[in-house]
């Protein structure tokens, strides 16, 4: 089975700057899916980035980034430019290869940001 | 845009209670899920459902059952609650796999639910 770590049960980074989540992982398959997903307080989880193993290119979208290291089985996310919109709790996901029964999200226990005005 | 919609926000049940939590999503999905969400825990997967009338376990079944009658409607079922079944629960939904960059879980506001 499947499973995501992350170490950092909590984060703060002082705005406008940048802070690196971690995510490692542990699985045997060669083709997957990664996923970092944001819940801010009281509202509901969103999708932030998304990760397919078989690119090496590392994903990004506006401020946020991902540090991909498949070999090292770690998946970062990298925050740019904090705005206080940041502050959430922030969820590494995995997901099996495309295939029946492989749609379900193996989850991280999350890391809180917080970000100082 | 994608939106799946949970019955209540809060809800506050008795031990040994019926306790029923509906999650509706209006994108013609194929998948849904049922997760808990604890502290420390993060997000522990229920049940999930492929298609009408079709359920699989998930980490974490024990206490729980579920209903798909409708494609849109998804219903977690706890038979009779106790106290270690409050928590917060969050509901997905999700294309099938294959669907080209589309086929991630898309989730309700959650339920947190306490059981007295």
């Amino acid at each position: 089975a499947q499973t995501v770590t992350q170490s950092q049960p909590e984060m703060s980074v002082q705005e406008a700057e940048t802070v690196t989540l971690s995510c490692t992982y542990d699985t045997s398959e060669s083709d997957y899916y990664l996923f970092w997903y944001k819940q801010p307080p009281s509202r509901q989880m969103i999708l932030v980035i998304r990760q397919e193993a078989y690119k090496q290119q590392n994903a990004t979208e506006n401020r946020f980034s991902v540090n991909f290291q498949k070999a090292a089985k770690s998946f970062s996310l990298k925050i740019s430019d904090s705005q206080l919109g940041d502050a959430a709790m922030y969820f590494c996901a995995y997901r099996s290869p495309e295939g029946f029964g492989n749609e379900k999200l193996t989850f991280g226990t999350g890391t809180r940001l917080t970000i100082i005005p | 845009d994608v939106k799946v919609t949970q019955s209540s926000r809060y809800l506050v049940k008795r031990t040994g209670e019926k306790v029923f939590l509906e999650c509706v999503q209006d994108m013609d999905h194929e998948n849904m899920f049922w997760y808990r969400q604890d502290p420390g825990l993060g997000l522990r997967l229920i049940y999930f459902s492929y298609d009408v009338k079709m359920k699989e376990k998930g980490d974490i079944p024990e206490g729980y059952s579920v209903s798909r009658e409708k494609k849109e409607r998804f219903s977690l079922i706890l038979e009779s609650a106790s106290t270690n079944q409050t928590s917060m629960y969050l509901c997905a939904s999700s294309p099938p796999a294959g669907s080209g960059g589309t086929d991630t879980q898309y989730f309700g506001p959650g339920t947190r639910l306490t059981v007295l």
